[in-house]
């Protein structure tokens, strides 16, 4: 499995974009980037996943360059309800289980 | 049901004591997950079950811990002569195990051992 290296935190305001970058120099050819966004005492929850360039979905983008050895997590104009952990994993999820790694605390201020 | 389910939310029990955790999965899903999380750290793989084939046990930490699922139902976390230093919240996860789906998690059980 590709080890996965993320800021241990970052701090914002309200309405804000946040960019998190993750690098995964090891990244291999069949394995997908997932993010997953943890609030205290709960489950970790599935935000994005992506391949390779660009994914959009209703909460976030992700941004993979060409070569796929880090991407981006970005956050539009972030809320006091996003502070949470945001965790990056890689690996193919067809064969193998999630190694998650410290994360990234996010910290909203009003 | 709906989401993942896991029971007891919360259990303290004595040192020296077993336990067991339960996990029900969303229906459908043929892969299902055991994690350990303590208190402001990451997450711990411990058991990984796949449909029918053998589990991964790679991440129990001690032969103290198992676990067994029936068929791709439900699964029970089994940890033996509890010590304070098992105290830590246990997520269960399942997911459809193809590389287009996350996982979904449980909410938890908080187990303090005492």
């Amino acid at each position: 499995l590709a080890k996965t290296t993320q800021p241990i935190s970052m701090d914002s305001y309200e309405g804000q974009e946040v960019n998190i970058t993750c690098s995964h120099n090891n990244i291999a050819t069949n394995d997908y980037i997932t993010w997953y966004q943890q609030f205290p005492s709960q489950g970790p929850r599935f935000i994005i996943q992506g391949y390779k360039t660009k994914v959009t979905n209703e909460v976030a983008s992700l941004f993979i360059p060409a070569d796929r050895k880090s991407s981006t997590l970005s956050l539009p104009r972030v809320s006091l309800s996003d502070t949470a952990v945001y965790y990056c994993l890689v690996g193919d999820w067809g064969t193998d289980k999630l190694i998650f790694g410290t994360g990234t605390r996010l910290q909203v201020f009003p | 049901g709906a989401g993942v389910s896991q029971s007891p939310s919360n259990k303290v029990t004595e040192k020296g004591k077993d336990v067991e955790l339960r996990c029900d999965p969303i229906s459908g899903h043929t892969a299902l997950y055991w994690y350990r999380q303590r208190l402001g750290q990451g997450l711990e793989f411990l058991i990984y079950f796949q449909g029918n084939s053998a589990p991964d046990k790679s991440g129990l930490p001690s032969d103290r811990f198992s676990a067994e699922r029936t068929g791709e139902s439900v699964s029970t976390l089994t940890i033996q002569r509890t010590q304070q230093e098992d105290s830590a919240v246990y997520l269960c996860a399942s997911s459809l195990g193809s590389s287009d789906y996350g996982y979904t998690f449980g909410s938890g059980t908080r187990l303090t051992v005492v």
